[in-house]
């Protein structure tokens, strides 16, 4: 299948600095990019999905200033956590969809943990 | 999104066949069937997918019911590799076009050695 890298795969900073995460498809050109948030013990939740050149749409009750979302190649989309608080500590997952897969398949990225100090 | 509804946790035993339910009662005409496993600290990875007939890929086997209101994922042989939190996720098509993913809490499966 598919590959999808994400950069860094942890990181860990103080409150208040941003976090930039980086998701690249490696194999394939993804028009549409999703960006998933999961705490422990819990499902995904999906953040926001992003269409190459265009803004990122987000999903109820996620604050789009406080998560930049930039997709500015088909290969590559990036998520910028601003002033980033401990209750931002998560794990970020990627996922990106192929359009010249026959189901159209979305693929997943090995996500990033993020613990904010 | 129409919605699923999973076990919290099963177990297994190792080398042995596990059958994993899934329940949607709300499903629609146009949903497909999704299952992805994901591995502790890992992204999600696809398993499977079908719309009406029984699908078969090398990592396993789903079984729809007649009237599509529940499906099983069918582990064949089941090793320690295979714990994971699998998903059973309906992703609607309409027009070429998919749905997102909606992640449920899907079923952890433990595999006994």
């Amino acid at each position: 299948g598919a590959v999808v890298s994400q950069h860094p795969s942890r990181v860990i900073c103080k409150s208040g600095t941003s976090v930039k995460i980086e998701c690249r498809s490696l194999d394939f050109q993804a028009t549409t990019m999703f960006w998933y948030r999961q705490f422990p013990k819990q499902s995904l939740m999906l953040m926001a999905t992003s269409n190459e050149g265009s803004k990122a749409t987000y999903e109820q009750g996620v604050e789009k200033d406080k998560f930049l979302i930039n997709h500015a190649s088909l290969t590559l989309s990036t998520l910028t956590v601003t002033s980033a608080h401990p209750e931002d500590s998560s794990f970020y997952i990627c996922s990106a969809r192929d359009p010249a897969s026959y189901y159209n398949e979305q693929f997943f990225g090995p996500g990033t943990r993020l613990t904010v100090l | 999104d129409a919605k699923t509804t999973q076990p919290n946790s099963m177990e297994s035993n190792e080398e042995e066949p596990v059958h994993l339910p899934c329940n949607h009662s709300t499903i629609s005409g146009t949903d497909y069937i999704h299952w992805y496993r994901q591995l502790p600290s890992q992204g999600p990875e696809y398993v499977i997918h079908g719309l009406t007939s029984n699908v078969n890929n090398r990592m396993a086997s789903l079984a729809i019911a007649e009237d599509r209101k529940s499906s099983t994922l069918i582990l064949h042989r089941a090793t320690l590799r295979d714990a994971a939190v699998y998903y059973c996720i309906l992703r609607v098509n309409y027009g070429g076009s998919q749905g997102n993913l909606i992640f449920g809490k899907g079923t952890k499966l433990s595999v006994k050695p």
